[in-house]
């Protein structure tokens, strides 16, 4: 069983709202990602983490932000949620075997 | 360009039958292999990892195989049941000092029919 949450799980918010998708893992890992994926479509990574302090953006351009302040945690916030945002944002952690997925937060923009 | 390929990109089976699911890769350094499964609506689960001097892996009535030397994996599903239906996606990390990034696959989407 992975020791990684992601809350909330579903979020319907109006445009121009800010919001923060949080993910919380207690496995330790130092390495932390959020992927953007669309139904039936491939993950793409937006942003990742090597550890307290360290964020960079990933793949797929994106206008959220992240920080990671402690090492069990690892917020994704955007600042004025748009409709072009709706989509499910999945929350990892690895160490140098194993990656770990959180359930994955659906957000819809209206 | 991807550097993780996998083939075929969907796949219809009837339940009991068996499969196989390709994956190519180009990242390098190369650190261990994974494939995970998604159910729809789901993160992904890990089903095998492979590290580059292991060329197969079970797990139950999954198998991975890995040739790195040719940068090919496969995923074998034998005896496939209704709940294998997902998708199965490979993700290979490369050995970086700083990153192990993983790279992610398209995904294979497998529909397992009564």
């Amino acid at each position: 069983e992975a020791d990684i949450y992601q809350t909330p799980r579903y979020l319907v918010i109006g445009t121009g709202k800010k919001i923060t998708l949080e993910c919380s893992q207690t496995m330790g890992h130092d390495k932390m990602y959020w992927y953007q994926q669309d139904p039936g479509m491939e993950l793409h990574l937006i942003h990742y983490s090597y550890g307290v302090n360290s964020t960079e953006k990933g793949d797929l351009s994106s206008e959220s932000t992240v920080s990671r302040i402690r090492t069990e945690h690892f917020p994704l916030t955007l600042e004025s949620a748009r409709p072009s945002h709706t989509s499910q944002y999945l929350c990892a952690s690895s160490d140098f075997r194993q990656a770990f997925f959180g359930q994955g937060t659906r957000l819809t923009v209206v | 360009k991807n550097q993780v390929e996998q083939s075929p990109q969907s796949l219809i089976i009837l339940e009991g039958k068996n499969c196989t699911l390709q994956c190519n890769y180009t990242v390098s350094p190369f650190s261990n292999l994974r494939w995970y499964k998604q159910d729809t609506g789901r993160g992904p689960v890990s089903l095998t990892i492979m590290t580059f001097s292991e060329n197969t892996k079970s797990n139950g009535r999954y198998t991975a195989t890995l040739d790195a030397d040719t940068k090919q994996s496969s995923l074998h599903i034998t005896a496939s049941q209704l709940s294998d239906s997902a998708s199965y996606i490979c993700v290979v990390s490369d050995r970086g000092s700083t990153l192990g990034r993983l790279y992610f696959g398209r995904g294979t989407q497998l529909t397992v029919w009564p």
